[in-house]
């Protein structure tokens, strides 16, 4: 069974700080990678989606990368500001599961200090 | 163009009761996608339907059901309700058969007592 691990559970910077969440997946056989953003009690806002044949993808200050044969995602994120504040999910699906299954991270929850 | 939409947003149920969730997807998407939401569990796949039919299914008991009209939008039902089942329940849409962007929308929070 795909198993989505995200590393650090809660992280704090100042404002300004470029910074990385890390996003690890145990199964390679992937359809595609997604990034979402999740503020408390609200839906999630789609930020960015990897194929599996691609390497990464940028919007803005955003940049998401993918190692399909590692199992590992990572999102930067670009001189941070309060409102980036929120808990950033990756979520995968398989090529075994279905291309609208996704399996979902526990999430990093983001503060950015002002 | 709109975005998913999910009524009722709040609902308070009774264990034992049964509820019905309701999600409009966006204008031409035929890929309707459910998701609970909770704080031990995280998020876990419910199941998805495409053109009227259930494509896919997540690892829920029988008590959770769901159906798409031929409109796209989509109903899921939760009968014989327990106190576990309080959650958020997320729909999503996406344009085609395969391998799209999922748009999700606001959640219905549902709590049991």
């Amino acid at each position: 069974k795909q198993e989505v691990t995200q590393i650090p559970a809660a992280l704090s910077v100042p404002e300004g700080e470029n910074l990385v969440l890390n996003c690890s997946f145990t199964d390679s056989a992937i359809y595609n990678l997604q990034w979402f953003r999740q503020d408390p009690g609200k839906g999630l806002t789609s930020l960015l989606l990897i194929q599996s044949s691609q390497r990464e993808q940028t919007s803005g200050r955003l940049n998401a990368s993918l190692d399909k044969s590692s199992g590992r995602s990572t999102l930067y994120i670009a001189a941070s500001q309060p409102g980036d504040s929120a808990t950033y999910l990756c979520a995968v699906t398989g090529l075994q599961t279905g291309a609208n299954n996704l399996f979902f991270g526990t999430g990093t929850r983001l503060t950015v200090i002002p | 163009k709109a975005g998913v939409t999910q009524t009722p947003r709040y609902l308070i149920k009774t264990r034992g009761q049964q509820v019905t969730l309701s999600c409009s997807p966006i204008s031409g998407h035929r890929s309707v996608s459910w998701y609970q939401q909770t704080p031990g569990q995280g998020l876990q796949f419910l199941f998805e339907y495409f053109s009227e039919t259930q494509r896919n299914k997540g690892n829920f008991p029988g008590r959770f059901s769901g159906r798409q009209f031929s409109n796209s939008r989509s109903e899921m039902n939760v009968s014989t309700l327990e106190l576990g089942d309080s959650a958020l329940y997320l729909c999503a849409s996406s344009p085609a058969g395969t391998s799209y962007e999922q748009y999700f929308g606001p959640g219905t929070r549902l709590t049991v007592t």
